[in-house]
């Protein structure tokens, strides 16, 4: 079983319309959690990171749920700009370095 | 800019070479991490330092890689005897200590073996 689980798509998407993405993780032990995005042949950007309590910003909201290892990232009022790969991260278990899902590719089409 | 930086951006040698890669942390950041990404794979973790000292290594880093951060600042990464299977995105990333771990990404270094 991987560590950290996406469905990679890709997902399209019309312009305007709300996107939720998912992803599973093995070890229970885990302590952070974040999502990161990233563009084709760039790095990694962080884009929040993922609290118990749920977190919103702006246009995106994040959400774990620890009991089903089960983390949430939803976009709402895409834009054209939101066109990307993203990743979802965690760390801890006994590991400091992140792991990363292999990431879902987002296209928003006009 | 006080973002991460990488150094060199791109590099090409050819196969059983020796190359060397330099990353510059944020300033403020203690903590310095070695990535590396491939095509269509998310960044898997191969070492890092916090300060000089080098905590954890990943079972990936295979010892012809070797990792330094002589003065808690830069770092760097070598690859001895490379081979074609080493052609990857090599990241680096740093965070501080005791601020949810939030860790940033320089703009990598893409290394081609031939």
């Amino acid at each position: 079983r991987k560590e950290v689980e996406q469905d990679p798509g890709p997902f399209n998407v019309p312009e305007g319309a709300t996107v939720a993405f998912n992803c599973t993780y093995s070890n229970s032990a885990s302590q952070s959690f974040f999502w990161y995005r990233q563009d084709c042949r760039k790095e990694p950007k962080l884009l929040m990171s993922v609290y118990s309590s749920g977190n919103e910003d702006g246009r995106f909201t994040a959400q774990l749920n620890r009991a089903s290892q089960y983390i949430s990232l939803l976009i709402r009022d895409s834009k054209l700009s939101d066109s990307a790969t993203y990743l979802c991260v965690v760390r801890g278990g006994g590991a400091d370095g992140l792991t990363f899902g292999k990431g879902t590719h987002l296209i928003i089409q006009p | 800019d006080t973002g991460v930086s990488q150094d060199p951006r791109h590099k090409i040698t050819k196969r059983g070479q020796n190359v060397t890669f330099r990353c510059d942390p944020i300033s403020e950041h203690n903590r310095l991490y070695w990535y590396r990404q491939t095509l269509g794979q998310g960044p898997e973790f191969l070492t890092y330092f916090q300060n000089e000292a080098q905590l954890e290594k990943s079972r990936l880093l295979s010892d012809r890689f070797s990792a330094e951060r002589p003065k808690g600042s830069f770092s760097t990464l070598e690859i001895q005897r490379t081979e074609q299977g080493d052609s990857a995105m090599y990241l680096c990333a740093s965070s501080l200590v005791g601020t949810a771990y939030e860790q940033y990404f320089g703009p990598g270094t893409r290394l081609t073996v031939t």
